[in-house]
């Protein structure tokens, strides 16, 4: 099992640009969601999912979207970088019975500029 | 909304030394969580309590879940280097779908 898995690690945007994060997890996971980290901060929940097929806002949605076709993957959209969105962002995912335990993936440290 | 507050924000200390950590909210929460994020990684699961009162234990740490059931404590013995980290508290959204809502965290720094 590989977990929960992002890619890229590392990325550096311009203003105005577009990016999707990706994330994938082998668990067979119903629960995805994907969170934001700021420097001192604690984790703040972006997006989402139940499942596939259903995805709902978090804590701070403004400028991301998500998409859920498959159980397996879950990709955070940004469609517009702004300085605001440099972040380390995490995929986490976790089973139906248990909503303590989730799991995460390793981060992707964005940059925008 | 609900917050969780975590102090210290960051703590120096020498390997071997004990540690105390808590979290506390003006709000109720009816489960405690405490994962732990090493540098470049995501957080990983520590400890978690469920009940006011319940004392838990996972090798050095131990946690406990306040009688108010509006904060809790992480304590970690004889700290050695690869406890460096940031420990963050957790409690579950009230009327959300088993969402989180995370402290700020705290972060250890271990001289050996």
């Amino acid at each position: 099992n590989a977990g929960v898995t992002q890619t890229p690690k590392f990325r550096i945007l311009k203003i105005g640009q577009s990016m999707t994060l990706q994330c994938a997890q082998d668990m067979n996971h119903n629960y995805m969601y994907w969170y934001r980290q700021d420097p001192g901060m604690g984790l703040k929940l972006i997006y989402y999912s139940v499942g596939a097929g259903i995805t709902d806002k978090g804590e701070v949605p403004n400028g991301y979207n998500v998409s859920r076709s498959t159980t397996e993957d879950f990709p955070l959209r940004l469609e517009l970088a702004a300085p605001s969105q440099t972040s380390v962002y995490f995929c986490a995912s976790r089973t139906l019975s248990n909503p303590y335990e989730q799991y995460f993936g390793p981060g992707t440290r964005l940059t925008v500029t | 909304g609900q917050q969780l507050n975590q102090s210290p924000q960051s703590m120096f200390i020498q390997e071997g030394e004990d540690v105390s950590m808590n979290c506390t909210s003006s709000s109720i929460f009816n489960t405690w969580l405490w994962y732990k994020q090493d540098p470049g990684e995501g957080p990983v699961l520590l400890i978690a309590l469920y009940k006011a009162g319940e004392l838990t234990s996972n090798g050095r740490l131990t946690a406990q879940f306040g009688i108010t059931r509006k904060d809790s404590f992480l304590n970690i013995s004889a700290s050695i280097p690869s406890d460096v980290g940031i420990y963050f508290c957790a409690g579950l959204v009230r009327g959300s779908q088993g969402n989180l809502i995370f402290g700020k965290g705290t972060k250890l720094s271990v001289k050996p």
